[in-house]
């Protein structure tokens, strides 16, 4: 029984550059939730998609950050123009309807 | 703003001794509690819950306690053994709230000593 996987674990992004994070969830749950790590930090909720369904955007930032959750494939955080206060570990979570959040392993995106 | 708080960034404890970790939180919303575990490098691992109906649950080792009156819970290590050596948040979410994202704390890094 896979957990949450997430691709690629490590990215390096000159300034300027897009980012692409993928995440696919635990078999059978249909919720995703995206979360900031900023060094020295708790780790900082961005937003909750089910299937097709952007639910809550509250954590996100207004500008470049944007996800989706497509019906077929894993969940997308996308970052454009990379700056280098993007550089964190980001994590996604999934769950099913009143399950816990089980995370993924992270993805450490370097801005250089 | 921080509504949940581990106020004690770090926690060093023998082995087989009783290991405590403490958190506040200010938000009387909250009715959902969770502790994470955290190696470096990996994501956190889910340890155990509570609910605000209740005021203490056992797995284990593992007992989490909830005073509700004072906003305050705490993890419970007994005994400790070296491979808990770790970061450990202490999340909390309003299950009525629509999304239920998680508030985490900034973690205790907990060394248990051989």
């Amino acid at each position: 029984n896979a957990g949450v996987m997430q691709n690629p674990r490590h990215l390096v992004r000159r300034r300027g550059q897009e980012a692409r994070l993928r995440c696919s969830p635990m078999k059978g749950h249909s919720h995703v939730y995206w979360y900031r790590q900023l060094p020295e930090e708790g780790l900082k909720f961005m937003v909750y998609l089910q299937k097709e369904n952007i639910i809550d955007e509250s954590g996100m930032p207004k500008e470049r950050f944007s996800a989706e959750f497509p019906k077929e494939g894993p969940s997308i955080l996308r970052i454009q123009q990379v700056v280098r206060g993007d550089s964190a570990a980001y994590f996604c979570a999934s769950k099913q309807t009143k399950d816990e959040q089980y995370f993924g392993p992270g993805t450490r995106l370097t801005v250089t | 703003d921080q509504q949940v708080k581990q106020n004690s960034p770090s926690l060093s404890v023998q082995e087989g001794r009783i290991s405590i970790l403490n958190c506040d939180y200010t938000n009387s919303m909250f009715d959902y509690f969770l502790w994470y575990k955290k190696y470096p490098a990996e994501g956190p691992t889910f340890l155990i819950s509570i609910s605000s109906i209740k005021d203490k649950n056992e797995d284990g080792r593992f007992t989490v306690f909830l005073n509700k009156s004072a906003k305050h819970l705490s993890l419970h290590i007994v005994p400790s053994q070296p491979g808990d050596s770790a970061v450990y948040f202490c999340a909390a979410s309003a299950v009525g709230g629509g999304s239920e994202k998680l508030v985490f704390g900034k973690g205790t890094k907990l060394t248990v000593n051989p």
